[in-house]
């Protein structure tokens, strides 16, 4: 079945520091691919997402390209603020839309 | 533009208990879905709905649980009785319509923690 899987954290980072949280996954077809985000006591956001291969998704400093050929969609920001810090979940969707398979998150923390 | 409500966003309950989460989508939103959350591992779907009726409930775990969306409005999630592996974060869910022109908006989740 299908199947994300995503950097294991915490990842602690110094504030403007790069960040990159690796994320691969398994699936047939061509799923499209999502980053989700959940700051302290909040729902999940959409962050950014790229529907085929080769697509750039970018959205607040972050981005994450599509990669078929290394079934990849990692996320990176140049510099990062403490206000990034968050949990942040990989996902893909393929058949049905909104039925999401997530990876297990990523938690992020940015001290000042 | 109120977003998707969840009560109780706390509830602790013995094992045996019975538990009922709720879910107000965003008005006019016909997609419903809810997921959880078990021990921090991956987030997992449970079910779909498409205004009252059920599109996929392919995720729920057993009959212990049962969702309902009467009117097609809000929803509920209960688990009858409870256990011990029950223990997690219930997402909700919901979105107007279905692609990628439609992102999911989600809930703050219900903290369900069964001793």
């Amino acid at each position: 079945g299908d199947s994300v899987t995503q950097m294991e954290g915490p990842v602690t980072l110094s504030e403007e520091a790069f960040l990159t949280i690796n994320c691969t996954y398994t699936a047939t077809g061509y799923p499209s691919l999502f980053w989700y985000v959940q700051y302290p006591g909040e729902g999940l956001q959409l962050l950014l997402k790229a529907t085929k291969a080769d697509d750039k998704g970018s959205n607040k400093g972050f981005e994450a390209t599509y990669r078929k050929e290394t079934t990849s969609f990692h996320l990176e920001k140049g510099s990062v603020q403490v206000s990034d810090s968050a949990v942040y979940f990989c996902a893909l969707s393929r058949d049905s839309w909104g039925k999401f398979q997530f990876g297990a998150g990523t938690q992020v923390v940015v001290t000042p | 533009e109120a977003g998707v409500t969840q009560f109780p966003s706390h509830s602790v309950i013995e094992k045996g208990q019975t538990v009922t989460l709720r879910c107000d989508p965003i008005s006019g939103h016909d997609n419903l879905y809810w997921y959880r959350r078990v021990m921090g591992k991956e987030i997992k779907f449970l079910l779909h709905f498409v205004k009252e009726s059920k599109q996929d409930e392919s995720g729920m775990p057993n009959n212990r649980f049962l969702a309902e969306r009467t009117g097609g409005t809000y929803s509920t999630l209960k688990v009858q009785p409870a256990e011990l592996e029950d223990s997690g974060v219930y997402f909700c869910a919901s979105s107007q319509g279905q692609g990628p022109n439609s992102p999911l908006h989600f809930g703050n989740g219900t903290r369900l923690t069964v001793t």
